[in-house]
């Protein structure tokens, strides 16, 4: 058992340009939650895979934001034309099957939009 | 509407002192479960602990202790002899009884332990 693991650790783009962070969750979990971590507050729920259907987007996750699951393994999480109020701390966590199991966290992206 | 609050916002205390986290949640579903994370400087979170809202135990793990009160609708957690390692940030947070299993998280509490 590895753990959660995310990719890059850091990025600092442009705004405008696009970027994508990867996931990959714990091998037997089902689960794929992403969450969005900005300075001082606690993590916000983006979206949540069960296997590679996503099943639930926040209101939070606009237009420019995209999540992928295929094959139910990795997830890679995309945004489109950066702005600087996306500069967050971008958390992936993944979890056996059930709704009530406990969610295990990667170390999380970290994204910079100059 | 689910809510976690977490009204302490930094706490410091010295070496070997007991230090109380206070949670208090709000939510309409009769079954729901609550979580306590730690996010050490590093900045992984790592999972504590989770109770089912019909486990209303006391549960101690260490110097780690925890208590559910749902009467008062509050989930407070206790480190005992507190250690410099335990300085943090710690989290509690709620999910409600739905398919998604998203996690409400509060604001935090800062827990400073000095030398």
């Amino acid at each position: 058992d590895t753990g959660v693991s995310q990719n890059p650790r850091h990025k600092i783009t442009k705004r405008g340009q696009n970027v994508t962070f990867r996931c990959d969750p714990i091998s037997e979990h089902n689960r794929l939650y992403w969450y969005r971590q900005t300075l001082g507050q606690g993590p916000e729920f983006l979206t949540y895979f069960q296997n590679e259907a996503q099943l639930e987007k926040s209101r939070l996750l606009s237009d420019r934001f995209s999540a992928e699951r295929p094959k139910g393994s990795f997830s890679t999480l995309e945004i489109q034309r950066t702005e600087q109020g996306d500069s967050a701390m971008y958390l992936c966590a993944s979890s056996l099957s059930w709704s009530s199991d406990e969610q295990y966290f990667g170390p999380g992206t970290r994204l910079t939009v100059t | 509407a689910q809510k976690v609050t977490q009204a302490q916002t930094e706490i410091s205390v010295v070496e070997k002192e007991d230090v109380t986290l206070d949670c208090v949640y709000e939510t309409r579903d009769t079954t729901y479960y609550l979580f306590w994370y730690k996010q050490p400087p590093s900045g992984e979170l790592v999972f504590l602990i989770r109770r089912n809202s019909f486990d209303e135990q006391n549960e101690i793990s260490g110097r780690y202790s925890w208590n559910f009160q749902k009467s008062t609708s509050s989930f407070n957690f206790t480190i005992t002899a507190s250690q410099v390692v335990d300085s943090a940030v710690y989290f509690c947070a709620l999910s409600e009884n739905s398919n998604t299993g998203k996690l409400i998280f509060g604001q935090g509490t800062t827990l400073q332990v000095k030398p």
